[in-house]
């Protein structure tokens, strides 16, 4: 089975461009995590989803940032516009289920720079 | 709030030498515990997990890790490490209940040189 797919693995863009991130689950899993990783900060929890309804978008940093997943096998991350202080690797993962035995799966990231 | 503490930034090694490095919870429930690694340049892969039974859990690559319940910890343990063992590695924490994601420390980067 493919794993979580992320797309695009980089992109480099301008200041003020809308930056948009797309992510495909593994097959069959309910839930959806968006991650953000900086040198900073590490590995922070942006938003997550279960059966595509969002659940905890506390750690989505600004309004210039928003996720959706408008069907079980599709999420996108947006950013507009956006900044420097943005250029990070997002991780998009999924897993089953949460909580009980079992595990989340990350895709490759998508490493982001904004000039 | 939960949260995860890797007390290391950055451990440096020669080949051959013992690794542990630290990782401690806050949360006084039952809880899953994981460390991931991530290699330079690459996503983040699952290095072992405990869901439950033997504390002592054995992963992939030679790496084991121990939960001691009553220290709220799992540090990762290696005996002899490798220079191909470089890369950043995550304790993470999921609370053993449905609806919460998975609250990652900040890592550690691990340099072992040949």
């Amino acid at each position: 089975d493919a794993g979580v797919i992320q797309s695009p693995r980089h992109e480099v863009t301008e200041m003020g461009q809308e930056v948009t991130l797309r992510c495909k689950p593994i097959s069959g899993h309910d839930y959806l995590f968006w991650y953000r990783q900086t040198m900073m900060r590490g590995l922070e929890l942006l938003i997550y989803f279960n059966n595509n309804v969002p659940i905890d978008d506390s750690g989505m940093p600004e309004d210039r940032f928003s996720a959706k997943m408008p069907n079980a096998s599709f999420s996108t991350l947006k950013i507009q516009p956006s900044e420097p202080r943005d250029s990070a690797v997002y991780f998009c993962a999924s897993s089953l289920q949460t909580g009980v035995g079992n595990t989340i799966y990350f895709g490759e990231g998508s490493w982001l720079t904004v000039v | 709030a939960q949260s995860v503490s890797q007390h290391n930034h950055h451990v440096i090694l020669s080949e051959a030498a013992s690794l542990e490095l630290g990782c401690n919870y806050s949360y006084g429930g039952t809880v899953n515990l994981f460390w991931y690694v991530q290699y330079p340049g690459q996503h983040l892969q699952l290095l072992l997990k405990y869901f439950s039974g033997d504390p002592l859990v054995k992963g992939i690559k030679g790496f084991e890790a121990e939960f001691i319940k009553s220290k709220f910890s799992f540090n990762l343990r290696k005996p002899s490490v490798q220079w191909s063992d470089t890369a950043e590695y995550f304790c993470a924490v999921i609370p053993n209940q449905a609806g919460t994601a998975l609250i990652f420390g900040k890592g550690t980067t691990l340099s072992v040189s040949s």
